[in-house]
């Protein structure tokens, strides 16, 4: 099973801000990274698919990165509505997900 | 849009069977897509148990399989979980989700349901 790390568990930052978090592969997944959005009480929501690409409606200050073994998820510019809970996922091998990294 | 609901009991005896069902609007399951159950036990993380292409062909989680059942009910266009033998470990959220398989791929969850919390307790 391909495991996922992200770091950090939890990133305290401010609105206007930017924020960077990573999502590390135990074995290379190719550019298969997918990272959601989960606020609490909610489903996850899909951002980002083959780790760069935009999913539908999903504001342009989301941006994502990264191949082989190591991905990051870049928020340019923190909005109030974009502190939650965000998760990788790889879709390489079956699917695993990472234990998720709280922005707060 | 698509609109995904997950209905069932809240609450399951261990070693008995969790049994669920997703109802699908605004979209025919048969026309595409794969259809999965993906679970979040209370403050964790993520868990993929399985999946179902619309034809009827599924694949499950290896740590899972021998436990699940995933099915689909063409005529109610709604999509159905049994696990079994279910622990307390099995107490989640269990989410149902549509999965967009870019090129073809599974693993890109668009849609999702809001959830059932189903306790395993006696």
């Amino acid at each position: 099973e391909i495991v996922l790390t992200q770091s950090p568990a939890t990133l305290s930052l401010s609105p206007g801000e930017g924020a960077t978090l990573s999502c590390r592969a135990s074995q290379s997944v190719g550019n298969y990274v997918v990272w959601y959005q989960q606020k609490p009480g909610q489903p996850p929501r899909l951002l980002i698919y083959d780790a760069s690409n935009r999913a539908a409606g999903i504001p342009a200050r989301f941006s994502g990165s990264g191949s082989g073994t190591d991905f990051t998820l870049t928020i340019s510019s923190l909005e109030p509505e974009d502190f939650a809970v965000y998760y990788c996922q790889q879709r390489s091998h079956w699917q695993t997900f990472g234990q998720g990294t709280k922005l707060e | 849009q698509v609109h995904l609901q997950e209905s069932g009991p809240g609450l399951v005896k261990p070693s008995e069977t969790l049994s669920l069902t997703c109802g699908v609007s605004g979209y025919s399951i048969n026309s595409g897509y794969y259809w999965a159950w993906i679970r979040q036990p209370p403050g964790k993380g993520l868990e993929f148990i399985g999946s179902l292409y619309h034809s009827g062909g599924t694949y499950y989680n290896p740590s899972l399989t021998s436990r699940v059942t995933i099915s689909v009910d063409m005529s109610k266009n709604h999509l159905s979980l049994r696990l079994s033998s279910v622990t307390a470990a099995d107490t989640a959220v269990y989410y149902c989700a549509r999965d967009a398989a870019i090129f073809n791929r599974p693993g890109t969850f668009d849609f999702w349901g809001r959830g059932i919390l189903v306790t395993v307790s006696s």
